[in-house]
């Protein structure tokens, strides 16, 4: 079936270094949505890509949708310690369905 | 302030009891969703129901059954707990139209012993 691949699994960075997480699609996807889950939370919806070779930024956070839809990347510059959580990537697949990716751990060390 | 609920933080169970899983949005949502969550495998579709009294198997419906009789409300069974179903239960919601942004609850954490 269709899956979502996201890598790394945990990334532990000093406090100031950027930090990457990356998504793979086995199939086209409609769109790709990320969510942050802090420590004991709940994912929290960030934002969502539409359109293919889609880049937004939010402050420090940059998201990419890649042009065949099939990938996507989260990027932190200069991480803060309000940034420790894990980050999930959300595939949409046309339908009412979404594929979340394993998720991303971010430790971030004073 | 959009709201999914989930009726217990924590729960504890004894292999083989049926157990209920409550989740209720105040949002007017069609699409609700259960999930559950484990180290490394991330957030798996166990059922979702896209209108009242319908649903459709996710990826692992296997040892679960759900219910949703009002649309606000959208219950997990487990109708015979084992401890491999030991995990963190997660509800969310979302409007009827796709590709919208899912509201979750704050999840329950099941351990079956």
């Amino acid at each position: 079936g269709q899956q979502v691949m996201q890598i790394p699994q945990y990334q532990h960075v000093q406090e100031g270094e950027d930090f990457t997480t990356y998504c793979n699609s086995s199939t086209t996807l409609s769109n790709i949505q990320w969510y942050k889950q802090r420590p004991g939370g709940h994912p929290v919806f960030l934002i969502q890509l539409v359109k293919s070779g889609e880049v937004k930024k939010q402050k420090r956070l940059t998201f990419q949708f890649g042009e065949a839809k099939k990938n996507s990347s989260l990027h932190i510059t200069a991480t803060q310690t309000t940034d420790v959580g894990t980050y999930f990537c959300a595939g949409g697949t046309g339908g009412f369905k979404t594929i979340f990716g394993a998720g991303t751990r971010l430790f971030v060390k004073a | 302030d959009v709201k999914v609920t989930q009726s217990s933080r924590y729960l504890v169970k004894r292999t083989g009891e049926k157990v209920f899983l409550e989740c209720v949005q105040d949002m007017d949502h069609e699409n609700m969703f259960w999930y559950r969550q484990d180290p490394g495998l991330g957030l798996r579709l166990i059922y979702f129901s896209y209108d009242v009294k319908m649903k459709e198997k996710g990826d692992i419906p296997e040892g679960y059954s759900v219910s949703r009789e009002k649309k606000e409300r959208f219950s997990l069974i487990l109708e015979s707990a084992s401890t491999n179903q030991t995990s963190m239960y997660l509800c969310a919601s979302r409007t009827g139209m796709k590709n919208t942004e899912a509201f979750f609850g704050q999840g329950t954490r099941l351990t079956v012993v």
